[in-house]
């Protein structure tokens, strides 16, 4: 199966701060990558899809980049409404695999 | 609007069995791949199952042979069936629909609706 590794595991973070999460994977997946935000005992949302294009509703501050086996998520102004856990996920080959998540907590 | 519904867990014997369902409304199971995703207490997401609207469906090597997802297209629900159940299959699982194709070109997969989740515990 293949490996998504993210990092950081967790990171803190201000109000308007500009963060970035990375996704590697442990073979190239081309651009088959979403990202996924989670907060607690709530269920996963969609914010990207094919590694750049944004779902629906997703403020514009998300963005995604990446193709190969490296990928990026970044959050331009970190909103107060952020504060939650990142995952990605492979949908390139079976079986689907997410990455460990990222916890963006408030510093 | 299109909404899912999980059903179905609760507190399981090791080496049982467990239907998980899934009810969905505002649109076809049957029209659309849908998966189940787990969740054990503190941890991470992990894949479990996909099934597409052909009937082909796939599964996290972790459940392969004991788990099987099917649909009832008729009542419009989604089914974790789950056999042999371990410790470590204790979870959170969320049922959730791929993205549809008026939204996503072919060949760019997600998952856009999900449940609220289903809780199985499994200790004897």
């Amino acid at each position: 199966a293949i490996q998504m590794t993210q990092s950081p595991s967790s990171l803190s973070a201000s109000v308007g701060d500009k963060v970035t999460i990375t996704c590697r994977a442990s073979q190239g997946i081309g651009s088959d990558l979403g990202w996924y935000q989670q907060k607690p005992g709530k269920a996963p949302k969609l914010l990207i899809y094919a590694a750049s294009t944004s779902h629906t509703g997703v403020p514009s501050r998300f963005s995604g980049s990446g193709s190969g086996a490296d990928f990026t998520l970044t959050i331009s102004s970190l909103q107060p409404e952020d504060f939650a856990t990142y995952y990605c996920l492979q949908d390139y080959e079976y079986p689907w695999t997410f990455g460990q998540g990222t916890r963006v907590e408030l510093k | 609007d299109a909404q899912l519904v999980e059903s179905g867990g609760g507190l399981m014997q090791p080496g049982g069995s467990v239907r998980l369902s899934c009810a969905a409304s505002g649109f076809s199971v049957s029209n659309n791949y849908m998966s189940w995703v787990r969740q054990a207490p503190g941890k991470g997401l992990e894949w479990v199952a996909i099934l597409y609207g052909g009937g082909s469906s796939f599964y996290a090597d972790s459940v392969k042979g004991r788990f099987i997802i099917s649909r009832d297209n008729s009542k419009n629900v989604l089914y974790l069936q789950m056999d042999r159940l371990g410790v470590e299959d204790a979870a959170v699982y969320y049922c959730a629909r791929g993205l549809p194709s008026y939204i996503a070109a072919a060949g760019k997969y997600g998952l856009d609706v999900w449940g609220q989740g289903t809780t199985v515990t499994v200790s004897s």
